[in-house]
């Protein structure tokens, strides 16, 4: 089984500044990686899908970069909205499909 | 606009069964690979099993054997077939679209969720 390891588990910033949020592969995984935001009480949403291309509707603000087992989602500027848990996610080496421990982004 | 729709959930206790359910009032799901996906109270998402358009069907090993995944197209649902529940299948159960091929096995449509909660 791959194990998606998401670094860090929370991230305190400002509206405006930039994050950057990791995920690691225990094995090489191609570029078979997608991000999910997920709110309280919502389902999550697909952001990025096969690395680094952004789903429909999904500001460009968001993108993902990668490749191999090091993987990272970088928004550029944070909008309030932003403020959620972010989720990687793999489908290289399954079953099981698997998804990352989640790292939070908090308003500092 | 609302795409997957579940039901089903509620509270059960350990040993018992449920049948969750999944319809999609905007696409046919037996063209598409559906799966569902958990989310335990204050936990991470997990996997649990997945239905490929030719019928395949694959799961957890943490549900193997005790849970079944299966289609009905006549009336556009898939299912999540629990048995001999346990209290760590308490979780939010999701259904989701998996888009194998143009988004390289992406969960691109989810629905709201269903609470299943397994207690005496």
């Amino acid at each position: 089984e791959i194990v998606l390891t998401q670094s860090p588990a929370t991230l305190s910033l400002s509206p405006g500044e930039r994050a950057t949020l990791s995920c690691r592969a225990s094995q090489s995984i191609s570029s078979y990686l997608a991000w999910y935001q997920q709110k309280p009480g919502q389902a999550p949403r697909l952001l990025i899908y096969d690395t680094s291309n952004r789903a429909t509707g999904i500001p460009a603000r968001f993108s993902g970069s990668g490749s191999g087992t090091d993987f990272t989602l970088t928004i550029s500027s944070l909008e309030p909205e932003d403020f959620a848990v972010y989720y990687c996610q793999q489908r290289s080496n399954w079953p099981p499909l698997t998804f990352g421990g989640g790292t939070k982004v908090e308003i500092k | 606009e609302v795409q997957l729709v579940e039901s089903g959930g509620g509270l059960v206790q350990p040993g018992g069964s449920l049948r969750l359910s999944c319809s999609a009032p905007r696409f046919t799901v037996s063209t598409n690979y559906m799966s569902w996906v958990r989310q335990a109270p204050g936990e991470g998402l997990e996997w649990v099993s997945i239905i490929y358009s030719g019928g395949s069907t694959y799961y957890a090993d943490s549900v193997k054997g005790r849970f079944t995944i299966s289609r009905d197209n006549s009336k556009n649902t898939v299912y999540l077939q629990m048995n001999s529940l346990r209290a760590e299948d308490t979780a939010v159960y999701y259904c989701a679209r998996t888009n194998w091929n143009a988004l390289r096995g992406a969960f691109d449509i989810w629905g709201q969720g269903t609470m299943v909660t397994v207690s005496s």
